[in-house]
């Protein structure tokens, strides 16, 4: 079983502060994308990471793919109220389908 | 822009009353799921469709049921609800690995 484990859970941080949040596996997947879930809506697609290794920039957002393909983080730097929510990472499992981590939820205070 | 709707943001059911939640893409995408979402649980397969007509169990399906008669339309059903089925559910909808989520029904079941 395909299973993705997010750390922290919870972050709760001040505004301007960096934080790291981390996806793990032990499969290897051929892909990792990142979604972020606001309050009230559905989870969004921020990126898509693909090669082991690999570094992607969302602006403040950055997010890299482990060597191996196992885990992905996500480093936000000089964090924003707007940058509060949920995050979700997932991989492909068949078919089109995905596995969902367990979540890292981020307060963002003023 | 690709939209997902869902009938109902908010929904009160009384236990044991037959409920349908109804989602609606605009993509012509033909894969369209069900998650239900809980906190520390994550995003939960229920049902996913390849096709109209065409369903498949994902890893929660006990208690639910589908229905997809058309291509932009997908029915997640509880057929008797209970109070375990509290929950939030979300519909996404996608043509390759990218999922696009309808803002999700707040669903409580007394």
């Amino acid at each position: 079983t395909q299973l993705l484990e997010q750390s922290p859970q919870f972050l709760s941080i001040q505004e301007g502060e960096n934080l790291t949040v981390y996806c793990n596996s032990s499969s290897v997947f051929s892909s990792l994308q990142w979604y972020r879930q606001e309050p009230g809506e559905g989870p969004v697609l921020l990126v898509t990471v693909v090669t082991g290794g690999e570094v992607k920039k969302l602006k403040r957002l950055t997010f890299q793919f482990g060597d191996a393909r196992k885990d992905s983080s996500l480093h936000i730097t000089a964090a924003q109220p707007g940058d509060t929510g949920l995050y979700l990472c997932a991989g492909p499992k068949s078919f089109q389908k995905l596995v969902f981590g367990t979540g890292t939820r981020l307060l963002v205070s003023p | 822009d690709v939209k997902v709707t869902q009938s109902s943001r908010y929904l009160v059911k009384r236990t044991g009353e037959k409920v349908f939640l109804e989602c609606v893409q605009d993509m012509d995408h033909e894969n369209m799921f069900w998650y239900r979402q809980d906190p520390g649980l994550g995003l939960r397969l229920i049902y996913f469709s390849y096709d109209v007509k065409m369903k498949e169990k994902g890893d929660i399906p006990e208690g639910y049921s589908v229905s997809r008669e058309k291509k932009e339309r997908f029915s997640l059903i509880l057929e008797s609800a209970s109070t375990n089925q509290t929950s939030m559910y979300l519909c996404a909808s996608t043509g390759t690995y990218e999922q696009y989520f309808g803002p999700g029904t707040r669903l409580t079941v007394t």
